[in-house]
């Protein structure tokens, strides 16, 4: 079994909500990550967990907040986005971070923030 | 030079056909490497990856690596309209702390 999950499938949110993304996997790995994906690009790295610790961010602004509760489930927390945040919200997850392991990737949120 | 290129096609080809896509990455570090299938609207799906030197088979796809001329290709046997999608390369290098990807190329299987 390779899936991950993730909640919602899609989001509408103006520029004052907070609002979460969920994300969850049974396999066992240790690694998750968050990407976003704009339309016709390839998807950008935002946060990698490795045993539950953030272990890179990658200049992400602080609107966006990632959380990792245990090893299975990782959240995005929003709070005053903007439009240009609009994007496919891609959570993804691997045996170990970043190493010769491939990496399975959730259905993803598509967020619209108005 | 970007890490990883990929033409960005659109790549038609018949039903039937061999399907043939080309990634080539700048790093020599370079120790894995995956190809995505991206249909649209939805998320990545992986489709094959490969670690050492020569071809690795699964079903009709064939995934190709030679780490001397830094490329990687994925062939795709008996082309079905199904295959149609954004094809993404992938590369992890070593010691880094990134998954590059390629712009991705698009195929479409003509009937």
């Amino acid at each position: 079994d390779t899936e991950v999950t993730q909640t919602p499938k899609h989001l509408v949110m103006g520029m004052t909500n907070k609002k979460s993304l969920k994300c969850e996997q049974h396999m066992g790995h240790r690694a998750m990550y968050w990407y976003k994906q704009k339309a016709k690009k390839p998807p950008e790295l935002m946060f990698v967990y490795s045993y539950e610790k953030l272990s890179i961010n990658e200049s992400v602004p602080s609107r966006f907040s990632p959380e990792c509760p245990n090893s299975s489930l990782l959240n995005l927390h929003l709070h005053a986005l903007q439009p240009e945040d609009s994007a496919l919200y891609l959570c993804a997850s691997s045996q170990v971070a970043l190493q010769a392991y491939e990496q399975y990737f959730g259905p993803g949120t598509r967020l619209t923030v108005t | 030079q970007k890490e990883v290129e990929q033409n960005s096609g659109p790549l038609s080809v018949p039903e039937g056909a061999i399907a043939s896509l080309n990634c080539t990455y700048s790093d020599r570090g370079s120790q894995s490497f995956f190809w995505y299938r991206q249909y649209s609207g939805k998320s990545p799906e992986l489709i094959m990856f490969i670690y050492s030197n020569g071809d690795k088979e699964d079903g009709r796809f064939t995934a190709q690596l030679n780490k001397a001329s830094q490329y990687v290709s994925l062939l795709i046997r008996d082309s079905q309209p199904s295959d149609s999608a954004t094809y993404l390369c992938a590369v992890i290098r070593t010691g880094a702390n990134n998954l590059f990807f390629g712009t991705g190329t698009r195929l479409t299987v003509i009937p």
